[in-house]
């Protein structure tokens, strides 16, 4: 069955680390996303990628980078520049659609929680 | 700016009836989504708006109105099980092919006994 896969789903870091996310997904999606959510609060995009080789800075990315050298894999490196990581992550992809193509949305990973030690 | 606005929190009582509000403010809309989440788990997909009016889906409705901005889920004959956070999603036409969505804050529903 195709799907997108997170790993690890906790992960915990000690300060001053860099830590990876992994991200996989297997649904020939061209587009690929990094969410972060906090307690209470929504989702806040921190890096997209539409393309490989590609991606765009979402509205939280400062602390954040990002590959793709695959299409299947977008990995989320969490570096010792992001002052509150403590988070719950979420990966997503989806197929690119021209202006009011479609309802495909996003297909989401079941996420990774990240906290500091 | 993009914003969306959704109440933090709702409580309802199970066998009844909920509404979840939703209102957004965008440049170039392009479809609005409403996705289910339970606590520590991915979002999974409930409805797709794009055009003004009604889509119903089994116990859950989902209703737009373009020139007010403003959608709502409506949840019908409530179960335990619908206990989640509701996250209202607008899509936005940025040029070319694309599928951004801009997130809600989500409205926490607990549905009690």
């Amino acid at each position: 069955d195709g799907g997108i896969t997170q790993s690890p789903k906790y992960l915990f870091r000690k300060e001053g680390q860099n830590v990876t996310l992994s991200c996989e997904q297997n649904l020939n999606h061209d587009a690929m996303y990094w969410y972060r959510q906090d307690p209470g609060q929504g989702l806040r995009l921190i890096y997209y990628s539409q393309i490989v080789n590609d991606f765009q800075k979402g509205d939280i990315a400062e602390g954040y980078s990002v590959s793709r050298e695959k299409k299947e894999s977008f990995p989320l490196t969490v570096t010792s520049a992001q002052k509150n990581p403590t988070a719950f992550y979420l990966c997503a992809s989806s197929i690119l659609l021209l202006p009011g193509q479609g309802k495909e949305g996003y297909t989401f990973g079941s996420g990774t929680r990240l906290t500091v030690v | 700016g993009q914003n969306i606005d959704q109440p933090t929190e709702m409580t309802a009582t199970e066998g009844a009836i909920v509404q979840i509000n939703c209102t957004y403010q965008t440049s170039g809309f392009n479809g609005l989504f409403w996705y289910q989440q339970h606590a520590g788990e991915a979002p999974t997909f409930l409805s797709y708006n794009v055009l003004d009016g009604l889509e119903e889906k089994g116990r859950f409705s989902s209703f737009l109105s373009r020139s007010k901005g403003y959608s709502y889920l409506l949840l019908k004959e409530l179960q335990m099980k619908d206990s989640a956070s509701y996250l209202c999603a607008v899509r936005n036409l940025m040029g070319g092919a694309t599928n951004k969505l801009i997130f809600g804050t989500g409205t926490l529903l607990a549905v009690q006994p």
